[in-house]
């Protein structure tokens, strides 16, 4: 039973390109969750998802950041026109039903570097 | 909104000697989650913690929810190199499991 799985592991972009993360939750979860750590920083959430629907996306940076978990296929975390302070850690995490106090498993992480 | 702060922020023990890392909430917890993850990795599922009072175990540590439900203690006893990492406790906050995550405790164990 594979677990969360993202995929690059790591991702350099210039300033200004395009990043895509990707995110494909355990066998049987349609809930995702994607979280930021900035370097020295703590875990931020970011948006929550199920498939087809944004249910929370309260932690999303207004601008150049969105998301989607489509019906078929991975959870995708998409930045446009990137900068060096995007420079982070991003990890998703997934949960088989939307419901509080449900173990989230999280993913190895997206390590975004920026030049 | 809720906060959580960890302490301490990072800690040094020998091998073999008990630790503990505490989880203050700003407001009543639903519940609690610890975690603990390796620099460059990601987060591995400790324990999770609903009611006051309750604690759990898993090989050496021992975790804790206070009665009121505003902190928790994680506990290693005889810790060893492999227990090195970072701990995040993590709780519930509005929408269903969107969780909120304390500042972090580095943990080294020296040998």
């Amino acid at each position: 039973n594979a677990g969360v799985m993202q995929n690059p592991r790591h991702l350099v972009r210039r300033r200004g390109q395009e990043a895509r993360l990707r995110c494909s939750p355990m066998k049987g979860h349609s809930h995702v969750y994607w979280y930021r750590q900035l370097p020295e920083e703590g875990l931020k959430f970011m948006v929550y998802l199920q498939k087809e629907n944004i249910i929370d996306e309260s932690g999303m940076p207004k601008e150049r950041f969105s998301a989607e978990f489509p019906k078929e296929g991975p959870s995708i975390l998409r930045i446009q026109q990137v900068v060096r302070g995007d420079s982070a850690a991003y990890f998703c995490a997934s949960s088989p039903i939307g419901q509080v106090m449900i173990e989230q498993f999280f993913g190895p992480g997206t390590r975004l570097t920026v030049l | 909104s809720q906060e959580l702060e960890q302490s301490p922020q990072s800690l040094i023990v020998q091998e073999g000697k008990n630790l503990t890392i505490n989880c203050t909430s700003s407001k009543t917890l639903y519940g609690l989650y610890w975690y603990k993850q390796k620099y460059g990795e990601g987060l591995i599922f400790l324990m999770m913690l609903q009611k006051g009072g309750e604690e759990k175990s898993h090989e050496k540590i021992t975790a804790k929810l206070d009665e009121k439900k505003q902190q928790s203690s994680l506990h290693i006893t005889a810790s060893q190199p492999s227990h090195a990492g970072i701990y995040l406790c993590g709780a519930p906050t509005g929408t269903a499991s969107k969780l909120t995550f304390g500042t972090g405790t580095r943990l080294q164990v020296t040998l």
